[in-house]
């Protein structure tokens, strides 16, 4: 059981490119999640997403895009890369509220660190 | 804007003591609170979560939840060197159907065990 699946791990962007953090989880979760953290910080929620074709802002949405066009799967889009985006980004997942599997956990990938030059 | 708090150290503290993580949040309807660990360079790992006040205990941890106060800590007895880590206070608001399961996170507390 692979759980949530990030790619890739490391990644040197330039200024003004743009990409894709890939995310995929294989619990068929219905919530999935982004969030970056950077150095000495908590995490901050970028984006998050409730099933297949629902997405919602979190609190650091500016730069950022994503889609969501299966439960698996939930792509983290970056354009016009800048500085401010060097972080490490984390994709989660969790069972839907009022399934008995929900305990309000969490599911993290192994993280993707992004360096912006 | 919905803010949980931590102390970010580092707390330092020998090998057999008791480790005391401490955290407070803004928003008096959270519902839902969570302690991960999160080691260098890793991913957060949960390691408590507390849904009602008083204590609760599993292992060498325990959570206490004071909603009155708006306080939760993590106490860890006889901590050991891999207990070295970074802890993560998270919050969960509002019901269940509501939050989608978002969580809220402190800036997290560093913690050494040293030998």
């Amino acid at each position: 059981n692979a759980g949530v699946t990030q790619t890739p791990k490391f990644r040197i962007l330039k200024i003004g490119q743009s990409m894709t953090l890939q995310c995929a989880q294989d619990m068929n979760h219905n919530y999935m999640y982004w969030y970056r953290q950077d150095p000495g910080m908590g995490l901050k929620l970028i984006y998050y997403s409730v099933g297949a074709g629902i997405t919602d802002k979190g609190e650091v949405p500016n730069g950022y895009n994503v889609s969501r066009s299966t439960t698996e799967y939930f792509p983290l889009r970056l354009e016009l890369a800048a500085p401010s985006q060097t972080s490490v980004y984390f994709c989660a997942s969790s069972p839907q509220a009022g399934k008995s599997t929900n305990t309000g956990e969490l599911f993290f990938g192994e993280g993707s660190r992004l360096t912006v030059l | 804007q919905k803010e949980v708090e931590q102390n970010s150290g580092p707390l330092s503290v020998p090998e057999g003591a008791i480790a005391s993580l401490n955290c407070t949040y803004s928003d008096r309807v959270s519902q839902s609170f969570f302690w991960y660990r999160q080691y260098s360079g890793k991913s957060p790992e949960l390691i408590m979560s507390i849904y009602s006040n008083g204590d609760k205990e599993d292992g060498r941890f325990t959570a206490q939840l004071n909603k009155a106060s708006q306080y939760v800590s993590l106490l860890i007895r006889d901590s050991q060197p891999s207990d070295s880590a970074t802890y993560l206070c998270a919050v969960k608001s509002g019901a269940g159907g509501t939050s989608y399961g978002k969580l809220t996170f402190g800036q997290g507390t560093i913690l050494t065990v040293h030998p």
